[in-house]
C-alpha cells in the first residue's frame, strides 16, 4: 500500500562523501519534491520537478542537485556531504497540474541522514 | 520564505479535551492545507479548505478559514492519545510552503 518510497530510512555518511537519496512513487504523479526538515526550522523546499528531466530550485538548493530521468523516480544528490546537511529529508509527490494550488502532497517516510 | 506560521508551538492536553491550533499566513491564497506528522515519519494530508470556504469538517477535525485575517484554525475534538503528533499548515508558494508546526501531546 506504500505509495512514495524512500530508499533509506537512516544513513550515516562521512564529510565529503557523495550521497544519493532515492525516491520512487507509484501513483503516476507529475510533480515530485524534496524537502529537508530541521528542528525549529520546519520544512524547507530544496528542489522540485514537474516533469521528467525538469527541475526547479526551491528555497535552499545550495549543496544539492537532483535527477529525474523517469517519471516515478526523483533522486536527491549531495555532491560532497557536509555536517550541516545532517537532517531529515522528505520526498513527496502530487498529481494535479503544474504546481496548482490544490496540489495535495503524498509524502514518503523520510530519510534521516547523519554526516560525520 | 515562510508563508504559514502555526500557533502555539506546543500544546499539551488530556484525552477527551479539544485541541485548537492556529495558522497565520502572509499573502493571498487559493486554499490552505493541514498535514499531520507522527514522530520521525513523513507528513500525512488531513484536510484542504479553499479560499471561498469558511469552515470544513472531516470526522473529528474542524478547519476554519478567515481570509480577511489571513488565518486558519484546526480543531481536533475529543482528543485521543493517538492524536499526539505535529500539525502543519501549508499554502502554495513556488511549491507548497509549510509552517514550523504545532506539536500536540495528548496524555491519557
Amino acid at each position: 500500500d506504500v505509495k512514495v518510497t524512500q530508499s533509506s530510512r537512516y544513513l550515516v555518511k562521512r564529510t565529503g562523501e557523495k550521497v544519493f537519496l532515492e525516491c520512487v512513487q507509484d501513483m503516476d504523479h507529475e510533480n515530485m519534491f524534496w524537502y529537508r526538515q530541521d528542528p525549529g526550522l520546519g520544512l524547507r523546499l530544496i528542489y522540485f520537478s514537474y516533469d521528467v528531466k525538469m527541475k526547479e530550485k526551491g528555497d535552499i538548493p545550495e549543496g544539492y542537485s537532483v535527477s529525474r530521468e523517469k517519471k516515478e523516480r526523483f533522486s536527491l544528490i549531495l555532491e560532497s556531504a557536509s555536517t550541516n546537511q545532517t537532517s531529515m529529508y522528505l520526498c513527496a509527490s502530487s498529481g494535479q497540474g503544474a504546481l496548482s494550488g490544490a496540489n495535495v502532497l503524498t509524502f514518503g517516510a523520510g530519510s534521516r541522514l547523519t554526516v560525520l | 520564505s515562510q508563508q504559514g506560521e502555526e500557533d502555539p508551538q506546543a500544546l499539551s492536553i488530556q484525552e477527551g479535551e479539544n485541541a485548537t491550533m492556529n495558522c497565520s499566513y502572509k499573502t493571498s491564497i487559493n486554499n490552505l492545507q493541514w498535514y499531520r506528522q507522527n514522530s520521525g515519519r513523513g507528513l500525512v494530508h488531513l484536510i484542504l479548505i479553499r479560499s471561498n470556504e469558511r469552515e470544513k469538517h472531516s470526522g473529528r477535525l474542524r478547519v476554519t478559514l478567515d481570509t480577511s485575517k489571513k488565518s486558519s484554525s484546526l480543531l481536533i475534538t475529543a482528543s485521543r492519545a493517538a492524536d499526539t503528533a505535529s500539525y502543519f499548515c501549508a499554502t502554495k508558494g513556488t511549491a507548497l510552503i509549510f509552517g514550523k508546526g504545532t506539536t500536540l501531546s495528548v496524555s491519557s
